[in-house]
């Protein structure tokens, strides 16, 4: 079955460390996005993807990188300038925003 | 410029009664409207999606929406909750002007009480 896929579902940082999350998927989508989501909160774009080799910005990527070398990965890096990095990340594809987009589970970040 | 308002953060019904989750929008061109549902811990799900075809939009799980340009509205129904319905759910707006922009709301969480 297509789909997104992200990993890992759980992940721990310790202080000053930087951390990778996974997204992949096998829908042939273009666009690729990374989203952030505090509790009780909606969604914040950290950044975006509309085709390989480019990314921009979001509306909150400082302390974040991501890299588009293929159509089907987008991982996300969390680095250690990101001061507050505890939340739910979720990643999504999409033909184009305008068509909607399909998400993927989730990685739960934790900083100890 | 582009905005959505979900008019309520929690919604609270009983199993067995109606559901409705009101979404106001600003879209300077036609916009695509969506809603989606997350379960705790869990990605975005689909629920439906309005593309200028028509007005009235069925979803999965017995849900609709209904997109009315006069009122700049997308609420969401379904007749019946079920207590698999509690949820979050976000109303979406995507549009074409100035290139990508999509908008997601705050959120109403659902509440289906036994």
């Amino acid at each position: 079955d297509g789909g997104i896929t992200q990993s890992p579902k759980y992940l721990f940082r310790k202080e000053g460390q930087n951390v990778t999350l996974s997204c992949e998927q096998n829908l042939n989508h273009d666009a690729m996005y990374w989203y952030r989501q505090d509790p009780g909160q909606g969604l914040r774009l950290i950044y975006y993807s509309q085709i390989v080799n480019d990314f921009q910005k979001g509306d909150i990527a400082e302390g974040y990188s991501v890299s588009r070398e293929k159509k089907e990965s987008f991982p996300l890096t969390v680095t250690s300038a990101q001061k507050n990095p505890t939340a739910f990340y979720l990643c999504a594809s999409s033909i184009g925003g305008y068509y909607g987009y399909t998400f993927g589970s989730g990685t739960r970040l934790t900083v100890v | 410029a582009q905005s959505v308002t979900q008019l309520d953060s929690h919604v609270s019904v009983s199993e067995g009664t109606p559901v409705l989750l009101r979404c106001n929008y600003s879209s300077s061109y036609s916009p695509s409207l969506f809603w989606y549902v997350q379960h705790p811990n869990k990605g975005l799900q689909l629920l439906l999606k309005y593309t200028s075809a028509a007005t009235l939009v069925k979803g999965i799980n017995g849900f609709e929406a209904e997109f009315k340009k006069s009122e700049t509205s997308f609420h969401l129904t379904k007749p019946s909750a079920h207590m698999s319905d509690a949820a979050e759910y976000f109303c979406v707006v995507s549009g074409l002007s100035g290139g990508f922009k999509t908008i997601f709301g705050a959120g109403t969480r659902l509440f289906v009480k036994a």
